[in-house]
C-alpha cells in the first residue's frame, strides 16, 4: 500500500459543477497537507496549504482534512474550463521532511 | 517577479549519452530542490540544497546522477550515462524558507532517452 492514494481519474464535469477531489493516506504522522494544480507541460503550482484537521477556504476552493479518517479533500465550486488540470495532493509530518505526493487526478471541465 | 527557470525544456538523447539540466531559482530563494516526475505520477524528490549544501540527497541515484549548486544560486543536475528508464520530467523548485511546504516549481525538463 502506498503512503498516499489518489484516484487518477480522469474526471470530467460540466462547467459550473462542484468538483470533489480526494486523497487517503496511511501515515498518521502527516500533519501538513497541500494541494497542487499542474497544467499540461507546466510545473505544479501550490493551491492550498493546511495544517492538521479542519477546513480552509480560498475563493472557489475549499480544502478539508479529516485526520481521524486519514482523508483529505479539495472542493472546487462553480468549476470553470480553466480549472482543467491535474490536481496533486501532497503531505508531510513536518515542514522539514520531504513531501509525499499522490499520483494526481486529471480533471476536465467541459464548457 | 520571475519564476523558476529551467533549461532546456525538452531533451532527446540516446541511451548511454550524458545529459545536463539547468535551474535558476527565484531570486532570494536559498533552498532549491530537484524532483523527478514520471508519467502519471507525483514528483519524487531527488535532492535538496540549502545554499550550496546538499542537505537531503538520499533519493539521488549516485551511480549515475550528480548535482551541484556551486555559488548557492543556480544548479545543474547531470545524468551520465542515461538509461531508457530515465525518461521523465525533471522539475526544479525553490523556496524562501528551509522547509518543504511552500515550494515554487519550474516548468520542468522533459527528457526522452531512446
Amino acid at each position: 500500500q502506498k503512503e498516499v492514494e489518489q484516484d487518477p481519474g480522469p474526471l470530467s464535469v460540466p462547467e459550473g459543477a462542484i468538483v470533489s477531489l480526494n486523497c487517503t493516506y496511511s501515515n498518521s504522522a502527516f500533519q501538513y497537507f497541500m494541494w497542487y494544480r499542474q497544467y499540461s507541460r507546466k510545473g505544479p503550482e501550490l493551491l492550498m496549504y493546511t495544517y492538521s484537521s479542519g477546513n480552509k477556504e480560498d475563493g472557489r476552493f475549499t480544502a478539508q482534512v479529516d485526520k481521524s479518517s486519514k482523508y483529505i479533500s479539495l472542493f472546487i465550486r462553480d468549476s470553470q474550463p480553466s480549472d482543467s488540470a491535474t490536481y496533486l495532493c501532497a503531505m508531510n509530518p513536518s515542514g522539514n521532511t520531504p513531501l509525499v505526493f499522490g499520483k494526481g487526478t486529471r480533471l476536465s471541465v467541459i464548457a | 517577479e520571475a519564476g523558476v527557470v529551467q533549461s532546456p525544456r525538452y531533451k532527446i538523447i540516446e541511451k548511454k549519452q550524458p545529459v545536463a539540466f539547468w535551474c535558476n531559482p527565484i531570486s532570494g530563494h536559498n533552498t532549491l530542490y530537484w524532483y523527478l516526475q514520471n508519467l502519471g505520477q507525483g514528483p519524487e524528490l531527488l535532492i535538496r540544497y540549502e545554499n550550496e549544501e546538499a542537505v537531503d540527497d538520499s533519493q539521488l541515484p549516485k551511480d549515475r546522477f550528480s548535482a551541484e549548486r556551486l555559488k548557492g544560486v543556480d544548479s545543474t543536475l547531470k545524468i551520465q550515462p542515461a538509461e531508457l528508464g530515465d525518461s521523465a520530467v525533471y522539475l526544479c523548485a525553490s523556496s524562501l524558507d528551509s522547509g518543504y511546504n511552500e515550494q515554487f516549481f519550474g516548468p520542468g525538463t522533459r527528457l526522452t532517452v531512446l
